[in-house]
């Protein structure tokens, strides 16, 4: 069975600093990764999807990167503005029996960027 | 484009009723999956439909059900409810299985 780990669970930093959220996956047999942004009591937001054979993907001042052997992801923020504080979500997607797929989702790491 | 949208936003229901929410997916996509989230448990994976067949169904009762209509839609339906019931629900729309999730803003419901 699949299992999803995000540590910190929570993490605090001054506006302007350069972060690091760390994913943790136990079968490296997956077929992709996705991270997510919930901000509360709403639904998650999109940010990268990474496929298995990619190493990395790049959006603005995100970056999220895939090493599938260690079972690890990691989502690099450059330059945190106080918007960026939200929950962020990591999802592993995985092809079970029958071709159906579904994400198996970490706890989230509650990030607040403080003025 | 229209994203995800789950109706209704909130219910409140009794112990012993049934309900029903309701997932309209982002035009032209096929694939719909659940999820339940809760403070204790996070996000967990409730059911996936692609092309109106179920072909995943997490580790749930049975009193969760679900379907999936000809123009995408879904409906989800929890039967005999519970207390431990109240979560948020949330759907997920895609072109198709493996392909990038979007999600809506979910249905909160609470079991009274």
């Amino acid at each position: 069975k699949q299992e999803v780990t995000q540590i910190p669970a929570a993490l605090s930093v001054p506006e302007g600093e350069n972060l690091v959220l760390n994913c943790s996956f136990t079968d490296s047999a997956i077929y992709n990764l996705q991270w997510f942004r919930q901000d509360p009591g709403k639904g998650l937001t999109s940010l990268l999807l990474i496929q298995s054979s990619q190493r990395e993907q790049t959006s603005g001042r995100l970056n999220a990167s895939l090493d599938k052997s260690s079972g690890r992801s990691t989502l690099y923020i450059a330059a945190s503005q106080p918007g960026d504080s939200a929950t962020y979500l990591c999802a592993v997607g995985l092809y079970s029996g029958a071709g159906s797929y579904q994400l198996t989702f970490g706890k989230g790491t509650k990030l607040s960027v403080i003025p | 484009k229209a994203g995800v949208t789950q109706t209704p936003r909130y219910l409140i229901k009794t112990r012993g009723q049934q309900v029903t929410l309701s997932c309209s997916p982002i035009s032209g996509h096929r694939s719909v999956s659940w999820y339940q989230q809760t403070p204790g448990q996070g996000l967990q994976f409730l059911f996936e439909y692609f092309s109106e067949t179920q072909r995943n169904k997490g580790n749930f009762p049975g009193r969760f059900s679900g379907r999936q209509f000809s123009n995408s839609r879904s409906e989800m339906n929890v039967s005999t409810l519970e207390l431990g019931d109240s979560a948020l629900y949330l759907c997920a729309s895609s072109e198709g299985p493996g392909a990038p999730a979007f999600f809506g803003q979910g249905t909160r419901l609470t079991v009274v």
